[in-house]
């Protein structure tokens, strides 16, 4: 099974400024996919963003980007402008072409907007 | 929002009893599972199925059985509750065609077992 880690289980930005979530796997594939998840006190879980392998080109969603480094099997998610609705759980996530669609998630970054 | 409904929300249950979550989608989508969420562990797969009558087990399936039915509804079985089972139970939807196959989320079924 792929292993995705999230070195980070809880990091803070003051409101406006930018945080940087980490996210890292471990795979032997070339073609996989991946994703970061939000998920507010509510506990409702939220697509943020997600980004294909093969894409060289960083994945966008208004504030928030990734930087996607294949080769160093990083995936970190940029929040610009933070705001106090950002303050939640994050989740990053993998997918694999070959296994049925399962998804493999990292155990979370808590992040806390400070006003 | 993906129409994704789980029921119950919230149970609370004792040792030894039998209890039955229900995931139901309006989206037609193929695939379905069932995830636990517990401190320290982000969301773990316990089962999860690829058509009516088609499912396997995921990392953690053990003590648990599901059942699918219909496309629209899946259902997790806990047929004898133990305390290391209370958690929060999501169910996630995902199409089966596109290169990217979001899962979706349904709200979570908060389980205690006393």
């Amino acid at each position: 099974a792929q292993t995705v880690t999230q070195s980070q289980p809880e990091m803070s930005v003051q409101e406006a400024e930018t945080v940087t979530l980490s996210c890292t796997y471990d795979t032997s594939e070339s073609d996989y996919y991946l994703f970061w998840y939000k998920q507010p006190p509510s506990r409702q879980m939220i697509l943020v963003i997600r980004q294909e392998a093969y894409k060289q080109q960083n994945a966008t969603e208004n504030r928030f980007s990734v930087n996607f480094q294949k080769a160093a099997k990083s995936f970190s998610l940029k929040i610009s402008d933070s705001q106090l609705g950002d303050a939640a759980m994050y989740f990053c996530a993998y997918r694999s072409p070959n296994t049925g669609n399962q998804f493999y998630f990292g155990t979370g970054t808590s992040l806390t907007v400070i006003p | 929002d993906a129409g994704i409904t789980q029921s119950p929300r919230h149970k609370v249950t004792e040792t030894g009893t039998p209890v039955t979550l229900r995931c139901h989608q309006t989206e037609n989508h193929r695939y379905m599972y069932w995830y636990r969420q517990d401190p320290g562990h982000g969301l773990r797969l316990i089962h999860y199925s690829y058509g009516v009558k088609d499912t396997d087990k995921g990392e953690v399936s053990d003590g648990y059985s599901v059942s699918r039915s219909k496309t629209e509804d899946f259902l997790l079985t806990l047929e004898s509750a133990t305390s290391s089972q209370t958690s929060v139970y999501f169910c996630a939807i995902s199409e089966s065609q596109g290169a990217l196959r979001t899962q979706y989320f349904g709200p979570g079924t908060r389980l205690t077992v006393l």
